[in-house]
């Protein structure tokens, strides 16, 4: 019974350019979220998604972000035109019928 | 708003000791609350939960504590161990997202 899988784990990207973050979650969720994690702080929620719908995106930045979860194929988080401010860890989170949330391993941005 | 804050960013104890970590809410309507691990380099991982009609639940080693009045949270470690070493994150859940709190870091001495 995999997990939450998130890819890549690891991306470089310069000031620019465009990343893309893919997570699957588990098998038999529905519900996908994102968050953010700055070294050394906590997870800050970006958002939430179910097939086709944003449920709630109060924590995603109002440009260049964006979130989507298709009816086939994995969620993606995209950010374009990263900035250095982007880097951080992006974490993937799936939830089922109780509510808990399992968390992928995350994606690790780094803007050069 | 809503807030989840903890008392100390740094916690260390004896090996074989108890550890107790603290966690603040602000948020009255949240009903379902959360303690996850993360160690370094890995994705939080769910210890223990409680929900607001409940004030103590325990699960093998540890034990959540939950005071409504006072809007606290804890997690109590038994006999903690070498590997229990990690950041400790509280959340907390009112609606369709979980807010996280900053986090505690757990030193485990041998």
């Amino acid at each position: 019974n995999a997990g939450v899988m998130q890819n890549p784990r690891h991306l470089v990207r310069r000031r620019g350019q465009e990343a893309r973050l893919r997570c699957s979650p588990m098998k038999g969720h529905s519900h996908v979220y994102w968050y953010r994690q700055l070294p050394e702080e906590g997870l800050k929620f970006m958002v939430y998604l179910q097939k086709e719908n944003i449920i709630d995106e109060s924590g995603m930045p109002k440009e260049r972000f964006s979130a989507e979860f298709p009816k086939e194929g994995p969620s993606i988080l995209r950010i374009q035109q990263v900035v250095r401010g982007d880097s951080a860890a992006y974490f993937c989170a799936s939830s089922g019928p109780t509510g808990e949330l399992f968390f992928g391993e995350g994606s690790r941005l780094t803007v050069l | 708003g809503e807030s989840v804050g903890l008392h100390l960013p740094t916690l260390s104890v004896q090996e074989g000791d108890n550890s107790i970590i603290n966690c603040a809410y602000s948020n009255s309507a949240s009903d379902y609350f959360i303690w996850y691990k993360q160690e370094s380099g890995k994705g939080p991982q769910f210890i223990i939960d409680i929900r607001s009609n409940m004030d103590k639940r325990q699960g093998q080693r540890v034990t959540v504590l939950l005071n409504k009045t006072v809007k606290h949270l804890s997690l109590q470690i038994a006999a903690t161990q070498p590997g229990d070493s990690a950041v400790y994150f509280c959340a907390e859940n009112g609606g369709f997202k979980t807010i996280f709190g900053a986090g505690t870091r757990l030193f485990v001495k041998a």
